[in-house]
């Protein structure tokens, strides 16, 4: 199985300044199609998890241009340029490459202010 | 974008069954693959198992594998996910998410891209 890890686990940022999670799974995400299937969502408390980024660095429609999807292989990062307050909640890196038979979550970073 | 709707908060005793349903309106799931994940109080996600509707062909994490069933009726959009042999660690939110299903000659994953409102189940004597 794969494994997924985040870090930090835990993340206090301030208005205006810049955030970055790394997400790290235990085998390669690049499909043999050329894709690298990882994606990010956040749960802002109380709600479902929405979806951010799909295949590594495409940004959902409507999810603002500050955040931003990069890495390949074993390694991945979420930035965020400039951090808004609706921005707290839980991030979740997950691995999709054995799509549909299997997908695997990191532990979530908690960004709070 | 297709909207996913689940079924209501329950409480069961251990060593019972629950099943949870989660309905599509504003489109059709056939085509796409349903997955059911759970989230313990103050914990993470954890994916629980999928199904194609279109083909009913089902995946289940290993941890779940023969204590659950997912299945969907094309007929009503709905599919459901049953658990049995509750314990009170099953006490969890159940969601419900969308993504597509690649082919060999096309991509049409692109993340799980709509959630249900997820679903109570609380297991206590």
């Amino acid at each position: 199985d794969i494994v997924m890890t985040q870090s930090p686990l835990s993340l206090t940022v301030t208005p205006g300044e810049p955030a970055s999670i790394s997400c790290r799974s235990s085998q390669s995400l690049l499909h043999s199609n050329g894709y690298t299937y990882l994606d990010w969502y956040l749960q802002k408390p109380g709600q479902s998890p929405q979806l951010l980024i799909y295949l590594g660095s495409n940004r959902v429609s409507g999810v603002p241009d500050r955040f931003s999807g990069s890495g390949s292989g074993t390694h991945f990062t979420l930035k965020i340029s400039r951090v808004e307050a609706e921005d707290a909640g839980v991030y979740y890196c997950m691995q999709a490459l054995q799509s549909p038979r299997g997908f695997t979550f990191g532990p979530g970073t908690k960004v709070d202010f | 974008q297709v909207q996913l709707v689940q079924s209501g908060a329950e409480v069961k005793k251990p060593g019972s069954s629950v099943k949870v349903s989660c309905k599509a309106s504003g489109g059709t799931f056939s085509s796409d693959n349903i997955s059911w994940m759970r989230q313990a109080p103050g914990q993470g996600l954890e994916w629980v198992g999928s199904i194609i509707p279109m083909s009913h062909i089902t995946n289940y994490a290993q941890r779940f594998q023969g204590r659950v069933t997912i299945t969907a009726d094309k007929s009503t959009n709905t599919a459901y996910m049953e658990m049995r042999s509750l314990r009170s660690e099953d006490t969890a939110v159940y969601y419900c998410a969308r993504s597509g299903v690649d082919t060999p000659t096309a991509i049409y994953y692109f993340g799980m891209d709509d959630w249900g409102q997820g679903t109570t189940v609380i297991v206590s004597s």
